[in-house]
């Protein structure tokens, strides 16, 4: 069974300095991988995905993050931090083929600090 | 594209009555998620559709839920009767299984929904 961890429920941050968040897969071949980004009271954006291309993928805001399967990790950066970022956070993991579930992390809230 | 569109934004209701949330996916997308989002819980799938045929219902709480998706462009989540703790956001999402390129889902601005 697939499942994915996000480590770390909260993280603020200074404006301008590194965001990096955390994600963990578990899967038996690797999957497609998803970081999507929650503003207050909306619905979940895609950040970026990861579907067996690239290694480094860049997504929207200045977001990207490195598949690497040596460590069943999908982690998130930003290099600098804007007060615009805060907001929460959720990794998703996707199987290759059988089903189009997503299974969804719990998610890091990230704060920005001015 | 105007996106998911969910419909109420917002619902009240009192204990035992019947809810009903709409969903109208995005234009094309043959896939259509049903979640549920909640402090404790996280964000859980309900139900999802493909060609508007139930895939798989094992998300689905109890049998006082229920989903259908009588067309390409509208799907319903009931909840019959409902209870205090169904209160939750609940959102819609929708994804295009043909295009291998856009494994995506793409999410509604979501129902919120407080039952009293």
């Amino acid at each position: 069974a697939q499942s994915v961890t996000q480590l770390g429920s909260h993280v603020s941050v200074s404006e301008g300095a590194l965001v990096l968040l955390r994600c963990n897969y578990s899967s038996s071949v690797p999957p497609y991988l998803f970081w999507y980004v929650q503003y207050p009271n909306q619905g979940l954006q895609l950040l970026l995905k990861y579907t067996s291309a690239a290694t480094l993928v860049k997504g929207i805001n200045g977001f990207e993050a490195e598949f690497k399967k040596s460590e069943t990790s999908f982690h998130l950066t930003k290099p600098s931090a804007h007060m615009s970022d805060a907001a929460e956070y959720f990794c998703a993991v996707r199987a290759t083929s059988g089903t189009y579930k997503y299974i969804f992390g719990t998610g890091t809230r990230l704060k920005v600090l001015a | 594209d105007a996106g998911v569109i969910q419909s109420p934004r917002h619902e009240v209701t009192e204990m035992g009555q019947e809810v009903t949330l709409r969903c109208k996916p995005i234009s094309g997308h043959d896939y259509l998620f049903w979640y549920r989002q909640t402090m404790m819980r996280g964000l859980e799938l309900l139900i999802y559709f493909n060609n508007n045929v139930p895939i798989d219902d094992s998300g689905m709480p109890e049998d006082r839920f229920s989903a259908k998706m009588p067309n390409a462009s509208f799907s319903t989540l009931k909840i019959q009767p409902s209870e205090p703790r169904d209160s939750a956001v609940y959102f819609c999402a929708s994804s295009r299984g043909r295009d291998r390129a856009s494994y995506e889902q793409y999410f509604g601005p979501g129902t919120r929904l407080t039952v009293t």
